[in-house]
């Protein structure tokens, strides 16, 4: 199984902060990708990252890869309230973690 | 955008009911697929499909069937629903290849339907 694990289950920061969350796996990838889900809706993909690949940007939004470790970590800069919702990544044979609750407060 | 539409948000069905969900993407995609998503269990995939008539089971197939007689509907049946089939159900499209074998393309998701059997 890829399965591995993402940490915090739970991160609750104030707004204007750095957030960091975690995913680990097991067996070798060629990708992996995050994914965001606001309550009651479904996912939304933010960043794939290869790899080959060790960093990738999109807006605030920060994904680095360390396969000799085997993880990865999803950075959201400058937190905002909408921000609010469960981060997910997705290694390769589409094997989704359970997911990060990230609560930003106002 | 890509739009990934599920036929119903909420729906309320009876054990042992012939169950179907219905889900249709507008972006000539080649894949489809078919999660439930649980407390505490995160995403877990069903069936997949990588063409029309084509499907693969996923991690917990059992209990489900599927079906694709045109490329953008994706229609996830439960042959004889039972309560341990209650789950929010979520469809994706991506745009193509055997995703099963590398991934490496993002996934398109409906807002999914919260099923109910009781």
């Amino acid at each position: 199984s890829q399965q591995g694990e993402e940490d915090p289950q739970a991160l609750s920061i104030q707004e204007g902060e750095n957030a960091t969350m975690n995913c680990s796996y097991k067996t070798s990838i060629n990708n992996l990708q995050w994914y965001r889900q606001n309550s009651g809706r479904g996912l939304v993909h933010l960043i794939l990252i290869r790899s080959n690949e060790r960093e990738k940007h999109s807006g605030r939004l920060r994904v680095t890869l360390d396969t000799s470790k085997k993880s990865s970590s999803l950075l959201i800069t400058a937190s905002r309230a909408a921000d609010t919702a469960s981060y997910f990544c997705a290694r390769n044979k589409l094997t989704f973690g359970k997911g990060i609750t990230l609560s930003v407060r106002p | 955008d890509v739009k990934v539409t599920q036929s119903s948000r909420y729906l309320v069905k009876r054990t042992g009911e012939k169950v179907f969900l219905e889900c249709v993407q507008d972006m000539d995609h080649e894949n489809m697929f078919w999660y439930r998503q649980d407390p505490g269990l995160g995403l877990r995939l069903i069936y997949f499909s990588y063409d029309v008539k084509m499907k693969e089971k996923g991690d917990i197939p059992e209990g489900y069937s599927v079906s694709r007689e045109k490329k953008e509907r994706f229609s996830l049946i439960l042959e004889s629903a039972s309560t341990n089939q209650t789950s929010m159900y979520l469809c994706a499209s991506s745009l193509f290849g055997r995703a099963f074998y590398g991934g490496g393309q993002p996934q398109h998701f409906g807002d999914g339907t919260r099923l109910s059997i009781l």
